[in-house]
């Protein structure tokens, strides 16, 4: 399976932007780039998916990278709401395997 | 729309006793996944299920674990014997055909004594 990098770890104040990247180098033509969050003791919730374009949805925007190696993904204005493990992943013939992902913190 | 439900919500049973995880994924969903995943770390996947055949269980411990999926909807992951370094939270999913987003249940927190 083609593999992502996260941070461990990224702050940010209430009501600032997001920016949480993940690097896919290995990336294949036909993997789309998905986004699941984990708030505390809940399972993972869908956030975005692209394949080539950036996409915008009522959460979150998705920017990636013209050569797909990288993206980000966007938070527009963080709430105490978005604190949350923020996962980065492949997905390509149904397969949904996550990774460590980034733990988001939002300080009021 | 329904989500995808999971019971029971936690469990605790002692080492070497057996345990069985059952799942309802959302109707229509032709894949479903159960993944465990131990405090601190990401979901790891267990077994992936496309309607009631097994796509991928690569991961799954087969000396004690199994899983089935009852005509392609409902799904129950067994675990015996259990061991201490089985507890964790399990977690089912389901999506409709295509790489679309998935859709996980609240999950099944075992705790091994």
């Amino acid at each position: 399976d083609a593999k992502t990098t996260q941070p461990n770890s990224m702050e940010s104040n209430e009501e600032e932007p997001v920016h949480l990247p993940c690097n896919h180098s290995t990336i294949s033509g036909t993997d789309y780039i998905h986004w699941y969050r984990q708030l505390p003791s809940q399972g993972p919730e869908y956030v975005i998916h692209g394949l080539t374009s950036n996409v915008n949805n009522r959460m979150a925007s998705l920017a990636i990278a013209e050569d797909r190696k990288s993206s980000t993904l966007i938070l527009h204005r963080a709430t105490l709401r978005d604190a949350a493990v923020y996962y980065c992943i492949l997905r390509n013939d149904y397969k949904l395997s996550f990774g460590a992902g980034t733990t988001v913190t939002v300080r009021a | 729309e329904a989500g995808v439900a999971q019971s029971p919500r936690y469990k605790i049973i002692e080492k070497r006793q057996s345990v069985a995880f059952w799942c309802n994924p959302i109707s229509g969903h032709a894949t479903l996944y159960w993944y465990q995943q131990i405090l601190g770390q990401g979901p790891k996947l267990l077994i992936q299920f496309q309607n009631n055949g097994v796509v991928d269980d690569s991961q799954l411990p087969k000396d004690r674990f199994s899983a089935e999926r009852l005509k392609g909807v409902d799904s129950t992951l067994k675990i015996q014997p259990a061991k201490l370094e089985d507890s964790a939270v399990y977690l089912c999913a389901s999506t409709p055909q295509g790489n679309t987003e998935a859709f996980f249940g609240q999950g099944t927190r075992l705790t091994v004594v």
